[in-house]
């Protein structure tokens, strides 16, 4: 069965410094993959999505994300954040097989002035 | 502008009464979604439809009831027979295929006293 792993359920980033939340699926084929972010109180919103190709992408925001295959990595990157990237970023993975998602619990980003 | 409206934002009910949530579409897609989420816990399924007169239980869908008559609206009933209804309600909306994202509505917080 497919499975997603956010490892961090916090995490806590001086402003202007680097990011990477962590993202693990569980599952036989190559996964088409995603990350979004939510605001406190509101919907989400779609940062990036990986189906094939380039294994490096770019999303919106300034976020990246790097498939791995070989270690069923799907991680979120920025090279330098601003406070108004406090929020929590979700993971998802969904397969060929049905048009559901499944979800990680998510990972609360903190930003220290 | 194209999207996913939900409402009201926020809704108090009573124990015991059924209440209605709304989600409407304009986005031309089949597939709708709801999703329950409750802090610490991420995005729970809660029913789902990938056409117009049908659609499918989710994970958790004991407590709650669906219809869906038309391509645009997916509304969402809490019955009293839920037993712990207060809790963050998300719609979203696809194309239906693995590849499409979800796009999701701002949400409705429920509080049941």
């Amino acid at each position: 069965a497919q499975s997603v792993t956010q490892p961090d359920i916090h995490i806590t980033v001086s402003e202007g410094a680097s990011l990477e939340l962590r993202c693990n699926y569980s599952y036989g084929a190559t996964p088409y993959l995603f990350w979004y972010v939510q605001s406190p109180g509101q919907g989400l919103q779609l940062l990036l999505k990986y189906f094939s190709g380039d294994t490096l992408v770019q999303g919106i925001k300034g976020f990246e994300a790097e498939f791995k295959r070989s270690q069923s990595s799907f991680n979120l990157r920025k090279p330098s954040v601003h406070w108004s990237d406090a929020a929590e970023y979700f993971c998802a993975v969904g397969a060929d097989s049905n048009y559901q998602l499944i979800w990680g619990a998510g990972t609360k980003l903190i930003i220290k002035p | 502008d194209g999207g996913i409206t939900q409402s009201p934002k926020y809704l108090f009910r009573k124990e015991g009464q059924n209440v209605t949530l709304s989600c409407e579409q304009n986005l031309n897609h089949d597939a709708m979604y709801w999703y329950r989420q409750d802090p610490g816990q991420g995005l729970r399924l809660i029913y789902y439809s990938q056409i117009v007169n049908d659609f499918q239980k989710g994970d958790i869908a004991e407590g709650y009831s669906v219809s869906r008559e038309k391509k645009e609206s997916f509304p969402l009933t809490v019955t009293s027979a839920q037993k712990n209804p207060t809790a963050f309600y998300l719609c979203a909306s696809s194309t239906g295929t693995p590849q499409g994202e979800q796009y999701f509505g701002p949400g409705t917080r429920l509080t049941v006293t």
